[in-house]
């Protein structure tokens, strides 16, 4: 059974970086082919997908946030990670980790992790 | 962008009725590449539907999901009391990926 887990700091302060690391169990994060995707949940509010890293390494970012987004994956560590820079009070949200395959869904969620932007 | 507009936004419903929800796309969702969740307090989203009508594994039978094109529902038959949750549609079909606003569900 495949588990995701989310890590990292739970307050940053604006202006800097937000680094989270998502940490698979139960199967390698290189084998088959699956896009490791990072989405976020304001409070009382909807989803936002951020952006993923495919198996192989290709990325692909939500447009509003391409210049401030880096995922990334470690193959040896069986972890993806995500870097979201010049943060604003907007970006204070849950912040979930998620598998997809090619044609599916999200079939695995991380249980989520919530970030705080405040001085 | 795809935008995703599901309705209603709140329904409150007794058990043993019948939920109809609403997710409108703004263009066609072809494949299609739809994908229902369910969110309840405190946990990441539940998979339900995938491909617009495709179950997914340890769904009740009394979940099902239909549409194509722009416009798809998720029906769910024989409420109960744990069916109270947000329920939300996915495209997976184009980048960037979007999700509707939710349709909050109330069992009375």
């Amino acid at each position: 059974q495949v588990q995701l887990q989310e890590s990292g700091p739970g307050l940053v302060k604006p202006s800097q970086t937000l680094s989270l690391t998502c940490t698979v169990s139960g199967g390698s994060i290189s084998s088959g082919y699956y896009y490791w995707t990072w989405i976020r949940q304001p409070a009382g509010k909807g989803l936002e997908w951020i952006g993923r890293v495919y198996t192989g390494g290709t990325t692909n970012y939500h447009p509003s946030l391409k210049s401030r987004v880096t995922v990334s994956i470690d193959t040896s560590n069986n972890q993806f990670s995500l870097n979201l820079s010049s943060v604003t009070a907007a970006d204070t949200a849950v912040y979930y980790c998620a598998r997809k395959s090619a044609g599916l869904p999200f079939d695995y969620w991380g249980q989520g992790t919530l970030v705080t932007v405040s001085s | 962008e795809i935008v995703l507009t599901q309705s209603p936004g709140t329904l409150s419903l007794s058990p043993g009725e019948r939920a109809t929800l609403s997710c409108r796309a703004s263009q066609s969702v072809t494949s299609p590449y739809l994908a229902w969740y369910q969110q309840k307090p405190g946990q990441a989203p539940r998979l339900l539907f995938y491909g617009a009508s495709s179950r997914a594994a340890g769904i009740a039978d009394r979940f099902s999901g239909s549409g194509s094109g722009t416009e798809f529902t998720l029906t769910i038959s024989r409420l109960e009391p744990e069916d109270s949750a947000v329920y939300y549609c996915h495209q997976y079909e184009s980048s960037p990926q979007s999700f509707g606003q939710g349709t909050k569900l109330e069992i009375k």
